[in-house]
């Protein structure tokens, strides 16, 4: 099956620095991927669909000035948490869909990030 | 708006038992739903989906699923679990084919020896 890789698996960073999280599907081409976030124990909110070439689009109550989205390719996406906080600690997990219309979207293994 | 309830938080059950985990949806137009499975501190995977066609649809590790459009519910099914089963559980519905999907709250499992 198509194989989606998130980079890195962890990250702890110090409050108030940025951090860059990368998505890249290996062996497909993505031109929508999408970030979802998930809290301990707790489901996974969609936070952003990421579109190749284009802006991406924030969900409501996402901050899009603080989770920057760049998809530069059609195979990498990259959510930048700028200024972190502690609360911004979480799991993030992004998806893509293959760009010749498969039917379903493939998840990375996701991202732990610990801000201290 | 579209919604998915997983009612169940935890499940135990005894390996080799079967296991049923419910998800009921709600959705206005026809639903693509699936089932994931995830590890601790891992990604999602697969396990099934349905987009349309037969309502009982099998998918991998021996897990199956049926479609009740009546009831709105998608039910995923495992006729004897394994101790590898142990994860959590997410059902999730979409407009279209991996987009945008709405997941429900998950049910974690645990597997008795």
């Amino acid at each position: 099956g198509a194989v989606v890789s998130q980079h890195p698996s962890r990250v702890i960073c110090k409050s108030g620095t940025s951090v860059k999280i990368e998505c890249r599907s290996l062996d497909f081409q993505a031109t929508t991927m999408f970030w979802y976030r998930q809290f301990p124990k707790q489901s996974l909110m969609l936070m952003a669909t990421s579109n190749e070439g284009s802006k991406a689009t924030y969900e409501q109550g996402v901050e899009k000035d603080k989770f920057l989205i760049n998809h530069a390719s059609l195979t990498l996406s990259t959510l930048t948490v700028t200024s972190a906080h502690p609360e911004d600690s979480s799991f993030y997990i992004c998806s893509a869909r293959d760009r010749t219309g498969g039917a379903e979207a493939f998840f990375g293994q996701g991202t732990r990030l610990t801000v201290v | 708006a579209q919604s998915v309830t997983q009612p169940d938080i935890h499940i135990t059950v005894s390996e080799g038992a079967s296991l049923e985990l419910r998800c009921n949806y709600s959705y206005g137009a026809t639903p693509y739903l699936f089932w994931y499975v995830q590890s601790p501190g891992q990604g999602l995977q697969l396990l099934l989906k349905y987009f349309s066609g037969d309502t009982l649809v099998q998918g991998i590790k021996g897990f199956e699923a049926e479609f009740k459009r009546s009831q709105s519910s998608f039910n995923l099914r495992k006729p004897s679990v394994h101790w590898s089963d142990a994860a959590e559980y997410f059902c999730a519905v979409g407009p279209m084919a991996g987009n945008k999907l709405t997941f429900g709250g998950g049910t974690r499992v645990l597997v008795k020896p």
